[in-house]
């Protein structure tokens, strides 16, 4: 199956700090989707990115697709409490979840 | 319906018991997915159905685990034997189309199963 890698695991802020993880594959993409899991929680779709270098943004939320297609970002301007969760990426029709990017912030 | 909802939310198996996990998804959603997600790790793919088709199973870890979704609808994962292993929140997902990588996938609240 695809292999596709975020970093970091774990990532410990203090509230008002940025965050960013990043979710590399070793193929290139069709797109790829972001996923954000609260504590105890299930999945909730965040984003769609389908063009090579293509930006979008949600408020504070900021996501990026690399041009050659084999990475994205997602960066959290000025973190808040409620952003507390885990992040994956998401890729193909099987929907190959990331490892994950566990963000606690602490107040 | 609201949302994917799934039934139990809690199942505690002794170790060799069959369980049957219900899905329900999100009425008129063509595609419905199963999850494994084990504690601390993200989901990983089980199967998924298009309608009544059972499109790709190549996630299921072995033959004692087993999915229908006989009229397209309600899904049901049944895991035969149960082992210790098995012992996972299993997630359920639908989207409206024909689940290609550039659906959103809508998820149930899963189902916590251990196995003791």
């Amino acid at each position: 199956g695809q292999q596709v890698m975020q970093i970091p695991q774990y990532q410990h802020v203090q509230e008002g700090e940025d965050f960013t993880t990043y979710c590399n594959s070793s193929t290139t993409l069709s797109n790829i989707q972001w996923y954000k899991q609260r504590p105890g929680g299930h999945p909730v779709f965040l984003i769609q990115l389908v063009k090579s270098g293509e930006v979008k943004k949600q408020k504070r939320l900021t996501f990026q697709f690399g041009e050659a297609k084999k990475n994205s970002s997602l960066h959290i301007t000025a973190t808040q409490t409620t952003d507390v969760g885990t992040y994956f990426c998401v890729t193909g029709n099987q929907f190959y979840f990331g490892t994950g990017t566990s963000l606690t912030v602490i107040p | 319906g609201a949302g994917v909802s799934q039934s139990p939310r809690y199942k505690v198996a002794k170790r060799g018991q069959d369980v049957a996990l219900r899905c329900d998804p999100i009425s008129g959603h063509v595609s419905l997915f199963w999850y494994q997600q084990a504690l601390g790790q993200g989901p990983e793919f089980l199967t998924y159905f298009q309608n009544e088709a059972q499109l790709d199973k190549s996630g299921l870890p072995s033959d004692r685990f087993f999915a229908e979704r006989p009229e397209g609808s309600v899904s049901t994962l049944k895991i035969q034997r149960t082992q210790q292993e098995d012992s996972a929140v299993y997630l359920c997902a639908s989207s409206l189309v024909t689940g290609q990588a550039t659906d959103t996938q809508y998820f149930g609240p899963g189902t916590r199963l251990t196995v003791l």
